[in-house]
């Protein structure tokens, strides 16, 4: 059965970072694409991006160039996400997710930004 | 890049009723995928290729469209189905659309 197991809850402070991870289970991640989807308090799924975990190639959508930062770790079959110089704007459920179509989600970690 | 707009924003029908969500892409693109959302869960991948039910998913739901037009059909509505539905396309990059509530009269 694959399962994919995300991190828990994150508190950030304004400016600072944070750094999420996906853990995979069942599946050789080094076969498909992992994608990142965020979603903001009562709003709809954002795609933030995708890395290729066999090369590090990574996608990301435009407004997220800046923001996010993915990486994967094959040895742990771990993919990760760092958000950087955190806004309350970040503030939001972030899911992971792979294989095309979306066949498998992690169960979302929420990132909260306050001071 | 692409943008999808789905339509309506919020609907309730009553259970039997047929219902129709739709997808429109600003752009032609090959297929669609649809997803299901309940509150509190991630969401499940509901059908792709723009007609395939994934698994699981209860033979009243069906899809159809092509180019820039796109729909999700539930012949015959229960209180179960009760969710937001998001269309999504690919492939370099993602967008999904902005969601249908569907809601029980």
């Amino acid at each position: 059965e694959v399962q994919l197991q995300q991190s828990g809850a994150e508190l950030g402070k304004p400016g600072t970072s944070v750094k999420l991870s996906c853990k995979v289970s069942g599946y050789n991640i080094r076969s498909t694409y992992m994608h990142w989807v965020n979603q903001r308090p009562g709003k709809g799924l954002e795609w933030i991006g995708r890395i290729d975990p066999a090369n590090g190639n990574t996608i990301y959508a435009e407004k997220f160039k800046s923001k996010a930062t993915l990486t994967a770790d094959t040895s742990s079959n771990t993919a990760y996400m760092q958000l950087s110089q955190l806004k309350s704007d970040d503030t939001a459920i972030y899911f992971c997710a792979m294989r095309l179509p979306l066949a498998y989600w992690g169960q979302g970690t929420l990132v909260t930004v306050s001071s | 890049d692409i943008v999808l707009t789905q339509s309506p924003t919020t609907m309730a029908a009553s259970p039997g009723e047929k219902v129709t969500l739709t997808c429109r892409a600003s752009s032609s693109v090959s297929y669609m995928n649809w997803y299901q959302q309940k509150p509190g869960a991630s969401p499940k991948l509901w059908i792709y290729g723009t007609s395939k039910l994934a698994s699981g998913v209860p033979n009243r739901f069906s899809g159809s469209g092509s180019g820039t037009s796109y729909s999700l059909i539930i012949s015959s509505m229960e209180t179960e189905d009760i969710a937001t539905y998001y269309c999504q396309q690919c492939c370099s990059t993602l967008t999904f659309g902005s969601g249908t509530k569907l809601e029980i009269k």
